[in-house]
């Protein structure tokens, strides 16, 4: 595994509430990512950061927002939690950001009731 | 906008025979190609890759095809395995942010 921990592995909450996911990277790679994976749609960029405090929005960015404060930490928030949002969420690193791999952790489910 | 789809949603082999996965894209810029496998309950694991001035690239067991003409990607797994039991999936870039297919589910019979 490419040193990827996200945090929770699961979570259950209700509509409305706040959610924070986390992710931590101990490969000191600059490109962060959090992708979210729903059957029928595969997996589907949210947002990506490219250094810290740099970062840019994906193709589902609407009610998710990230923060980037140390190169190993990439924080994914729901501001305001939706059932739309119930899903797989996996974040990702690459080293350079061009033509290079992505290296996924083993995400965080969740549910939101 | 740009698409990324696998011609079969399953696909089921006999161990020992070679499997073939095939994968079209719909963007003529794309310039970077990528084969992750995912099993159940982990993320998507890296297998191989293939930039666009290529069009064969061979790994430990697998083979990566690109044909830029008719925009299609394939991936060969010889002598398939139990292990090879998985999700497969077909990314493009050019980065940041590959656009990935929906997935072929490869079942290996024994």
């Amino acid at each position: 595994d490419a040193g990827i921990t996200q945090s929770p592995r699961h979570k259950v909450t209700e509509t409305g509430t706040p959610v924070t996911l986390r992710c931590h990277q101990t490969e000191n790679h600059r490109y962060m990512y959090w992708y979210r994976q729903d059957p029928g749609h595969g997996l589907r960029l949210i947002h990506y950061s490219y250094g810290v405090k740099d970062t840019d929005k994906g193709e589902v960015s609407d009610g998710y927002s990230v923060s980037r404060s140390k190169t190993e930490d990439f924080l994914l928030t729901l501001e305001s939690a939706t059932s739309s949002q119930t899903s797989v969420y996996f974040c990702a690193i690459s080293e350079t950001g061009g033509n290079s791999p992505l290296h996924f952790g083993n995400g965080t489910r969740l549910t939101v009731t | 906008g740009e698409s990324v789809g696998l011609h079969l949603p399953t696909l089921s082999v006999q161990e020992g025979d070679n499997s073939i996965i095939n994968c079209a894209y719909s963007n003529s810029a794309s310039d970077y190609f990528i084969w992750y496998k995912q099993e159940s309950g982990k993320g998507p694991q890296f297998i191989i890759d293939i930039r666009s001035n290529m069009d064969k690239r061979q790994g430990q067991r697998v083979t990566v095809l690109l044909n830029k003409t008719v925009k299609h990607l394939s991936l060969q797994i010889a002598a398939t395995q139990p292990g090879d039991s998985a999700v497969y999936f077909c990314a493009t870039g050019p980065l940041p942010g590959l656009t990935f297919g929906s997935g072929t589910q490869l079942t290996v019979l024994p």
